[in-house]
């Protein structure tokens, strides 16, 4: 079984410019989440998605971050425009159901703003 | 915001002994808990979970034990290897269905 796919897996952007991770979660898991991870610190969640619908985007900062799960399949996170305190590795994860199955997590991107 | 933490940032143990890595949440509502395994440049990978109605649950060389009193829970690794070397974390289920992830354990396996 193909695990969660996420690219690009680096990005070095300066501030203000806008970025993009995408992430492919593991084929038939309906629940997808995405996760900010600060060096040093454990995963926060930034939004979850049942399908294509959204279930919990509290901890996502809207004004600069955006996702979206247009198909209930793939899905994309936005960041513009970018600060210093943005750099990270964004985490994406799937699960196949309710929340409390297992989460799959995927190799994260790893966002560097200079 | 929640608060899960650990009460130790490092450990190193000797290969073969066992490893005892703790976490302490805040929530007594949280009814669902993950131990999770993250080695360098990679996901978090599931180890074990166990939810509120159990204290202990066991797997293969892991054992995890909650104690809902004092609102602990411990991950338990028999006859660490090296390939255990890397930062666990505890998460938690909390109000709301969403997970806080705790700081992290780096655990150093010396052979």
């Amino acid at each position: 079984e193909a695990g969660v796919a996420q690219s690009p897996r680096y990005k070095i952007i300066e501030k203000r410019q806008s970025v993009a991770f995408w992430c492919n979660p593991i084929s038939g898991h309906a629940t997808l989440y995405w996760y900010q991870q600060i060096l040093g610190q454990g995963p926060k969640l930034l939004i979850q998605f049942q399908n294509n619908g959204v279930v919990d985007d509290s901890q996502l900062p809207k004004d600069r971050f955006s996702a979206e799960r247009l198909k209930g399949v793939d899905s994309t996170l936005k960041i513009q425009p970018a600060k210093l305190e943005d750099s990270a590795v964004y985490l994406c994860a799937s699960s196949s159901g309710p929340t409390t199955d297992t989460q799959y997590f995927g190799p994260g991107t790893r966002l560097t703003v200079l | 915001g929640e608060s899960v933490g650990l009460h130790l940032p490092t450990l190193s143990v000797q290969e073969g002994d066992n490893s005892i890595i703790n976490c302490a949440y805040s929530n007594s509502a949280s009814d669902y808990f993950i131990w999770y395994k993250q080695e360098s440049g990679k996901g978090p990978q599931f180890i074990i979970d166990i939810r509120s109605n159990m204290d202990k649950r066991q797997g293969q060389r892991v054992t995890v034990l909650l104690n809902k009193t004092v609102k602990h829970l411990s991950l338990q690794i028999a006859a660490t290897q090296p390939g255990d070397s890397a930062v666990y974390f505890c998460a938690e289920k909390a109000a709301g269905n969403q997970f806080y992830f705790g700081t992290g354990t780096s655990l150093t396996v010396i052979p």
